[in-house]
Parts: structure tokens; sequence; C-alpha cells
């Protein structure tokens, strides 16, 4: 069984700040893939970044990066210079093989000017 | 251009009938999904097929039945559509160790 949570249902920001999404799981399988998505208004699912578990160096695009701690089975998400098109809602994801992606229940992002 | 298509956006339908989803992805993966986003935001897997073989069936009414007539199409079939089935359906498309792409979704509403 795997699991994904996400303890923060909402988070505020303000533009221009950096803020950090929290996300835990647990799996018992060695190798597995973590994702975040945003999910903004329009309901398009985004993939913001992917980090695989054998990987030690954690994941960067631009603005966003991971804080991925693997025996902590830890994996947030940290958004720098924070802009109003970051508002959306969050999703913190996992997936091994034979698995179809698992979920986190989201964290809504608001970002203030 | 659109790398995972469904179609219709929104469907607004009464209780008791009968309705589909359609689902197209041009990336040329192996693995397709239907995935439902309740009223809470919360996203569940449904169903899954790889090269046109169904590999995950979660516990959904069969009421639910998938179809994938090719790799590149996953049809979302619901007879007898209740209040209850009232979400947002996702097909995504996957290669194995990467990220999912998602379908703009589709608005089911049963009224």
């Amino acid at each position: 069984a795997q699991t994904v949570t996400q303890s923060q249902p909402e988070m505020s920001v303000q533009e221009a700040e950096t803020v950090t999404l929290s996300c835990t799981y647990d799996t018992s399988e060695s190798d597995y893939y973590l994702f975040w998505y945003k999910q903004p208004p329009s309901r398009q699912m985004i993939l913001v970044i992917r980090q695989e578990a054998y990987k030690q160096q954690n994941a960067t695009e631009n603005r966003f990066s991971v804080n991925f701690q693997k025996a902590a089975k830890s994996f947030s998400l940290k958004i720098s210079d924070s802009q109003l098109g970051d508002a959306a809602m969050y999703f913190c994801a996992l997936i091994n093989s034979g698995y179809a992606l698992n979920f986190g229940k989201g964290t809504s992002l608001l970002v203030t000017p | 251009d659109t790398a995972v298509s469904q179609t219709p956006k929104y469907l607004v339908t009464q209780m008791g009938n009968d309705k589909s989803i359609k689902c197209e992805q041009n990336l040329g993966h192996d693995t397709m999904y239907w995935y439902k986003q309740d009223s809470k935001k919360f996203l569940k897997i449904m169903f899954s097929y790889n090269n046109k073989e169904l590999i995950i069936n979660e516990t959904v009414p069969n009421r639910f039945s998938p179809k994938s007539p090719d790799k590149a199409h996953l049809n979302l079939h619901i007879n007898s559509l209740e209040l209850g089935d009232s979400a947002v359906y996702f097909c995504a498309s996957s290669q194995e160790g990467y990220g999912y792409t998602f379908g703009s979704g589709t608005r089911l509403t049963v009224v």
C-alpha cells in the first residue's frame, strides 16, 4: 500500500516571497517516483517537478525546488519569488512500478499582492 | 496539437441516462488512465489500460465501463447515471518513470 499525505489544506504567500508546501508519503517499495502537480482554476493538471527516489540530488525547475528526505519519507516543494500565477491547488503524488499515480489531498495556495 | 484530449469538456445529464466520455492521446504512450476528482478535489484512480489491456480496475461501480479500441484511445462509458457520479473525470497517459500527461477534464453534472 502507498499513501501520500499533505497536511496543509491551505497556504498563503505574498508576491515575491517564498513558500514551502509539505508532503509525506509511505511506500514499501525502494524504487519510486515523486511528483508535484499544479491545478489552477482552469482545472488543467500541470506537472511542476519530478524526483526519482534513487537520486539524492534534489530536483529543481526554475523557481520550484524540492527537499527530498528519503529516510523521513518527506518531499516538500519550495516556490521562490512567488507570482500571482502560482495561485492554484498543488498535489503531491507518488508512483511505483505496477501502480497508478497516487495523489495527496492537495494544498490550496493563495498568492497575495 | 493537444497531447491528451478528452471530449466533452462539460456534460450535464439527467439521472438514469447513459453517457460516454472520449479520450485520445497523440504522445505514443503505452498506458492510459481514468481518474475521478470529487468535489473536495481528491483525485482517485479508476482504471488503467496498457496497450489496450486493462491492468488496474479500482473499486468502481460496474456501471462504469472503460473501453480501449487501440492504445491511443480510452473511452469511459457510464450507465444509469446517479447524482453521486457528478465529478470531474480526467484522462491521462504515461510512459513508465515519467509524469502523467492529463487531459483538460470533463465536468459531469447529473441532475
